[in-house]
């Protein structure tokens, strides 16, 4: 397959925990990433390679991955992550770069 | 610290060819440790990635663009450049450039700019 699944949205009370998450074949052989993204901003990259933090990026950010699933979690979700999120990884031919449709998360 | 700043025409008529540049500040282009991007987005849509480029000249595209796409590399002015042809308006988006390394598409973006395809 060369589709990566989100669900389209995904609410969570203020200082509760969320998982988002992203399904597709290539995750089988390839790591994901995760863009978050503001409206009106480009997208930030939050989780890379599974589940490494780009510098900046609060450790309320956590990734994971099992099987066919790459998972982003958000430990005690804050105000100012309510947001876009989408999930990237390669391809099964690993030359080519796919994207999940996006997450809506929403903060309660 | 690195900046991205894509530039090109707002406003494209259709069937015609859509130039964009991307020039990279605070970083070299020739890093060999780095693949530069373009991504696009709709209007109240996802992501999309069009292609990448290394700074030896290899590139990637999408297969669904890969006829009408073409991304090119100027390391004397340490750009980059998206041309795409045969627009229509599905092309309509917001594109950015991006740097990235083999096994993360980007860790840094352009702030985007938007192109409409309307006669």
């Amino acid at each position: 397959s060369s589709e990566l699944t989100q669900d389209p949205a995904v609410s969570v009370a203020l200082g509760q925990t969320v998982r988002i998450t992203c399904q597709g074949d290539s995750l089988r052989g390839n790591y994901a990433s995760w863009y978050q993204q503001k409206p009106g901003q480009a997208p930030v990259l939050v989780i890379h390679d599974k589940n490494n933090r780009p510098s900046g990026i609060p450790d309320r950010f956590s990734g994971s991955s099992s099987g066919n699933t790459a998972s982003l979690t958000i430990t005690g979700a804050q105000a100012e992550d309510e947001a876009d999120y989408y999930c990237n990884s390669r391809d099964n031919s690993g030359y080519h770069w796919l994207f999940g449709g996006g997450t809506k998360l929403t903060v309660l | 610290q690195l900046q991205l700043q894509e530039s090109g025409p707002g406003l494209v008529k259709p069937s015609e060819t859509l130039s964009l540049t991307c020039t990279v500040s605070g970083g070299s282009i020739s890093s060999s440790s780095y693949y530069w991007g373009w991504i696009r987005q709709p209007p109240g849509k996802g992501l999309e990635w069009i292609g990448s480029i290394h700074y030896t000249g290899s590139t990637y595209y999408n297969p669904s663009l890969k006829s009408r796409v073409t991304i090119s590399v100027d390391t004397a002015k340490n750009q980059f450049s998206l041309k795409v042809n045969s627009l229509t308006a599905a092309d309509t988006a917001v594109y950015f450039c991006a740097r990235g390394e083999w096994l993360v598409l980007s860790d840094s973006w352009g702030q985007g700019t938007l192109v409409t395809v309307s006669s």
